[in-house]
């Protein structure tokens, strides 16, 4: 079974600080991806990468900073949280690219005071 | 990247068949569909995928018509614990700058 692990299940932190969100994967995947899930937004791509130290914007990158030093971690990097980055984050990676099969974390829920 | 739109949500009760459709009129060629679930507090978990015509597993099956410009998921005898939310996902798995758009997915209510 491919397993996907987030650092954090649950996070807060203060505005202005540095926040890195880890993602681990034990399957060799190559490709990993970022998102957000807001209520009533679903969810949104921050950041994909395909191959270790490349990195691609999603939809909503602004604000945010990916790292891909090794192929099974992906982390996330919030340079400076604000009270608008509070939200759930999700890990996923896949074998391939495009629609192939995204195997999920549990999600990191952050908050921003 | 084709774009594809599904209801926002559905309430169905216990037993009964659920088929969530989704459009997805400017599908192309090499697209593939792809269906997730999503629990409460969970991240989404894939269900199903299919090109054309119809996908059968143990969890639900595929319907998609010749002209690819829909697809139904079917749900058989759906129970308590199949309230999620359900996304319709379309893009061409070979290439791998196609990027995923979940969207905001069908909220499925199973009702007892």
């Amino acid at each position: 079974d491919v397993k996907v692990t987030q650092s954090s299940r649950y996070l807060v932190k203060r505005t202005g600080e540095k926040v890195f969100l880890e993602c681990v994967q034990d399957m060799d995947h190559e490709n990993m991806f970022w998102y957000r899930q807001d209520p009533g937004l679903g969810l949104r791509l921050i950041y994909f990468s395909y191959d270790v130290k490349m990195k691609e914007k999603g939809d909503i990158p602004e604000g945010y900073s990916v790292s891909r030093e090794k192929k099974e971690r992906f982390s996330l990097i919030l340079e400076s949280a604000s009270t608008n980055q509070t939200s759930m984050y999700l890990c996923a990676s896949s074998l391939a690219g495009g629609v192939d099969t995204q195997y999920f974390g549990p999600g990191t829920r952050l908050t921003v005071l | 990247l084709a774009k594809t739109t599904q209801p926002i949500s559905m309430d169905s009760y216990e037993g009964q068949e659920v088929n969530i459709t989704c459009s997805h009129n400017n599908i192309a060629t090499n697209d593939y569909i792809t269906w997730y679930q999503q629990f409460p507090s969970q991240g989404p978990r894939f269900i199903i995928q299919g090109y054309k015509t119809k996908v059968t597993n143990e969890v639900a099956s595929l319907f998609i018509p010749a002209d690819r410009k829909s697809s139904t998921l079917s749900l058989p005898r759906v129970s308590l614990s199949d309230t999620a939310v359900y996304y319709c996902l379309v893009g061409d798995m070979r290439d791998r700058d196609d990027k995923i758009i979940f969207g905001k997915g069908t909220r499925l209510h199973i009702l007892p």
